[in-house]
């Protein structure tokens, strides 16, 4: 089955600078790569997603970025503020489960 | 006017005991799932089901078992409680005719077993 990876698991950064987390798949034949967002306590929400016809793709202040040939993607978040503290989830949608595989989870904190 | 709905939203229970997770969407989607998330955050999923296929995690206990009266429930049923099953459940639902399985969620089930 599809294995995601997801790093790093903690990120701290100060207000007005930028975040990356990373994650790698092992499934070649996977087509669709959603980053969530989840607020303590909520549900886990959609805030971007990138297919794999498409090498990057941005709103915002946050982008997604795809290398299909060495099977990562990154998030990208810039001009973080306080309220962009969560816990971020990346996943693949494998081609042939069409079931999503998330990430372990980064739990990204911005300080004022 | 919410989307995906799960009741209740908190369940404390004794070990041995046997509960129910409702869920419902009113999104008209086809397809619905329920995700165990753990104390330690991981997103797992169980159940993928629609009206013709129904996809098990083989990591699920057949304790676990999910059933569905029409398209717009998925309930999660679960016997024989036990201390392991403590975590947040999450319902949620796509629309089949989505290549890329957009998923909306619901607000999530805490279950403590005791």
């Amino acid at each position: 089955g599809e294995n995601v990876e997801q790093h790093p698991s903690t990120l701290s950064v100060q207000e007005g600078d930028s975040a990356v987390i990373k994650c790698t798949y092992s499934d070649s034949a996977s087509n669709y790569f959603p980053w969530y967002k989840q607020e303590l306590g909520k549900r886990p929400q959609l805030i971007i997603d990138i297919r794999s016809n498409v090498g990057e793709k941005k709103d915002q202040r946050i982008a997604v970025t795809l290398n299909k040939t060495a099977k990562h993607f990154s998030l990208h978040i810039t001009e973080t503020q306080p309220e962009d503290s969560a816990v971020y989830f990346c996943a693949v949608l494998s081609g042939s489960a069409r079931q999503l595989t998330f990430g372990s989870g980064t739990q990204l904190t911005v300080l004022p | 006017d919410t989307a995906v709905s799960q009741t209740p939203k908190y369940l404390v229970t004794q070990m041995g005991n046997d509960k129910s997770i409702k869920c419902e969407q009113n999104l008209g989607h086809d397809t619905m799932y329920w995700y165990k998330q753990d104390s330690k955050k991981f997103l797992k999923i169980m159940f993928s089901y629609n009206n013709k296929e129904l996809i098990i995690n083989e990591t699920v206990p057949n304790r676990f078992s999910p059933k569905s009266p029409d398209k717009a429930h998925l309930n999660l049923h679960i016997n024989s409680l036990e201390l392991g099953d403590s975590a947040v459940y999450f319902c949620a639902s796509s629309p089949i005719h989505s290549v890329y399985n957009e998923q909306f969620f619901g607000p999530g089930t805490r279950l403590t077993v005791l």
